[in-house]
């Protein structure tokens, strides 16, 4: 099966400028994650969807941080402003809703790192 | 609050020695627990969960819920397993994967 898809692979932008990245989950999974996972560090949760609504996304700075999934599939993460601190990897997860009875992994794209100088 | 935890940031074993990579937990309910790896150049993928009892790679996991481990261990380490391996726990109502820091494990020839 096709994989979890993201765009771009890499980006570098300048402080205070606004990025947006993409994801395309595996056809048929309702479940989509965005993490953030800095150098050193585990993948870090920034929003959960279940279909198109948000199930978690407790640890979104709502203030720069914006995610959409309109239409229950592609998803799109936004950063405006963006800072310096904000350079990491951001991946991109799918899995099949929970208590489907199938197996619920987490399945993940190949990330989109960015740069902010 | 749930939470992972991986003692050690690098393991360096010699080829053919066994190796165990450490996870603790808190979680107040039953999780589900995984092992993601990470090999370079490549997307994180799962290695092996609590729930499946498989082995994968040579690689076993058991969780002990009275020590809320899930340490992961490989009797004869290959230099192919060196990778970035991180210990994940999923909350028993769908909640997100939460990761551990992750540890490096490099097998040396």
């Amino acid at each position: 099966e096709a994989g979890v898809a993201q765009s771009p692979r890499y980006k570098i932008i300048e402080k205070r400028q606004s990025v947006a990245f993409w994801c395309n989950p595996i056809s048929g999974h309702a479940t989509l994650y965005w993490y953030q996972q800095i150098l050193g560090q585990g993948p870090k949760l920034l929003i959960q969807f279940q279909n198109n609504g948000v199930v978690d996304d407790s640890q979104l700075p709502k203030d720069r941080f914006s995610a959409e999934r309109l239409k229950g599939v592609d998803s799109t993460l936004k950063i405006q402003p963006a800072k310096l601190e904000d350079s990491a990897v951001y991946l991109c997860a799918s899995s099949l809703a929970p208590r489907t009875g199938g197996n619920t992994e987490a399945f993940f794209g190949q990330g989109t790192r960015l740069t902010v100088v | 609050a749930q939470r992972v935890t991986q003692p050690e940031k690098l393991l360096s074993v010699f080829k053919g020695a066994p190796v165990e990579l450490k996870c603790n937990y808190s979680y107040s309910g039953s999780p589900e627990l995984f092992w993601y790896v990470q090999y370079s150049r490549q997307r994180l993928q799962l290695l092996l969960r609590h729930i499946s009892r498989e082995s994968i790679k040579g690689f076993t996991a058991d969780l002990n819920k009275g020590e809320t481990s899930f340490h992961l261990k490989k009797p004869f380490a290959q230099e192919e397993d060196s990778a970035m391996y991180y210990c994940a726990l999923r909350g028993n109502y769908g909640q997100n994967f939460v990761f551990g820091p992750g540890t490096r494990l490099s097998v040396l020839p």
